[in-house]
């Protein structure tokens, strides 16, 4: 069963170092999105990609991400000058269309900012 | 007010018995419902996913919408040990995701 995969799986980085997190959604998929989840609070959604370009993205997707599709497959989240506070479990979905939109989750990349 | 409220109380069952999980939510622009089943430092494993009011079931699993009251529901029937595990809802209407807080089921032998 196709199945959405990341890597890392742990990250650990100094503050103020960039970080790539990477991700294959499954590969008829065509809508992708990165979420996190701090340590025993919810699942918060940052940002949504369609078409080459974010469709939408929340208040903590600030300056310091970005997202990337560099070739058909890969999908990242980029920190530029990582935080304390990012540290946190990075998880990528994805979803194949507007009409069918289930979402599937990768198995997370634990971010450990020290 | 919360977009999800989903009361993130613990809750420990015998094996055998009826888990039930609720939500509730605020935003009428929600236009589907999803249920997720999430292990420790896991990624969330999708259950279940409905789109109008009502039910639906699959296999011991039923995932209630009720869109006039902004409530949904998840039953387990004949809960097993392996179903020990949070228990996360998930709303969507534009793109993205709304979560609830989780629910830790722990189904005990």
């Amino acid at each position: 069963e196709p199945e959405v995969t990341q890597t890392p799986s742990h990250q650990v980085t100094q503050m103020g170092q960039e970080v790539i997190l990477r991700c294959v959604p499954i590969s008829n998929h065509l809508y992708f999105y990165w979420y996190r989840q701090i340590l025993g609070q919810k699942v918060e959604f940052l940002v949504s990609f369609y078409n080459n370009e974010i469709s939408e993205k929340s208040e903590i997707f600030d300056d310091q991400f970005s997202v990337e599709r560099p070739d058909g497959s890969n999908f990242t989240l980029k920190i530029r000058s990582t935080k304390l506070e990012d540290s946190a479990m990075y998880f990528c979905a994805s979803h194949r269309g507007v009409m069918d939109n289930e979402q599937f989750f990768g198995p997370g990349t634990r971010l450990t900012v020290l | 007010q919360k977009e999800v409220e989903q009361d993130p109380g613990p809750l420990s069952v015998p094996e055998g018995a009826i888990v039930s999980l609720n939500c509730t939510y605020s935003n009428s622009a929600f236009q589907y419902f999803m249920w997720y089943r999430q292990y420790s430092r896991k990624g969330p494993e999708l259950l279940m996913y409905t789109y109008s009011s009502g039910n639906k079931e699959d296999g011991r699993f039923t995932a209630q919408v009720d869109k006039s009251s902004k409530y949904i529901s998840l039953f387990i029937r004949d809960s097993q040990p392996s179903d020990s595990a949070t228990y996360l809802c998930a709303m969507g209407g534009n793109n993205r995701l709304a979560f609830g807080k989780g629910n830790q089921v722990v189904v005990i032998p």
